[in-house]
């Protein structure tokens, strides 16, 4: 099956344990994408990669790191969660491009203590 | 700074009528659109996208372009209950890549 995986799903921690979300997908997609949502702010853009080893931030990069070193694999390190960073986080994937759909992935709830 | 503006509702419609969803955006570049469906907690998926000014169809969905006046819309006939969802806009403000941005949803609402 097709599809966008995220690791942990829900996840409680405190301020300033070093953190990794990880994100895989199996479309041989380029393109990855991490997103945060939180109420009445919608998706915003933390980062983004554009294949292996190519990565870009997006509109809230601050806080985070990501690492594209497979294709498949595109993880959002928190080197030192912050209670601002408790959000939902979605990762997606497509194959770029201006008219591809992207894929997301089920999320994943962190709260930051 | 690139936006894309929705009314975040909720929008109530009663089962059988047409819900219309509205979307806007700053970019007038901008060559391909999307609606998303999320229903809560869970994540977004895609209902439509469209490139073209005027209307594409698809089922019970139609989507409306129109690039001159930088609105979008999408329009669900014969509204259902299983439809109650946050419906998301997205358009691709990049130049020759991917680059989403997304309203904040419009909730829509439909009673049996």
């Amino acid at each position: 099956e097709a599809q966008v995986t995220q690791n942990p799903r829900y996840l409680i921690t405190v301020t300033g344990k070093k953190l990794t979300v990880t994100c895989s997908q199996n479309m041989n997609h380029e393109y990855m994408s991490w997103y945060r949502q939180d109420p009445g702010l919608g998706l915003r853009q933390i980062y983004y990669s554009m294949n292996v080893e190519v990565t870009d931030k997006g509109d809230v990069p601050e806080g985070y790191k990501v690492s594209r070193k497979e294709k498949r694999n595109f993880p959002l390190i928190l080197e030192s969660p912050s209670p601002n960073q408790t959000s939902l986080y979605f990762c997606a994937s497509s194959f770029g491009g201006s008219y591809n759909e992207q894929f997301f992935g089920p999320g994943t709830r962190l709260t930051v203590l | 700074q690139k936006e894309v503006e929705q009314n975040s509702g909720p929008l109530s419609v009663p089962e059988g009528a047409i819900a219309s969803l509205n979307c806007t955006y700053s970019d007038r570049g901008s060559q391909s659109f999307f609606w998303y469906r999320q229903y809560s907690g869970k994540s977004p998926e895609l209902i439509m996208f469209i490139y073209s000014n005027g209307d594409k169809e698809d089922g019970r969905f139609t989507a409306q372009l129109n690039k001159a006046s930088q609105y979008v819309s999408l329009l669900i006939r014969d509204s259902q209950p299983s439809d109650s969802a946050t419906y998301l806009c997205a358009v691709n403000m990049g130049t020759g890549f991917q680059k989403l941005v997304f309203g904040t949803g419009t909730r829509l609402l439909v009673s049996p």
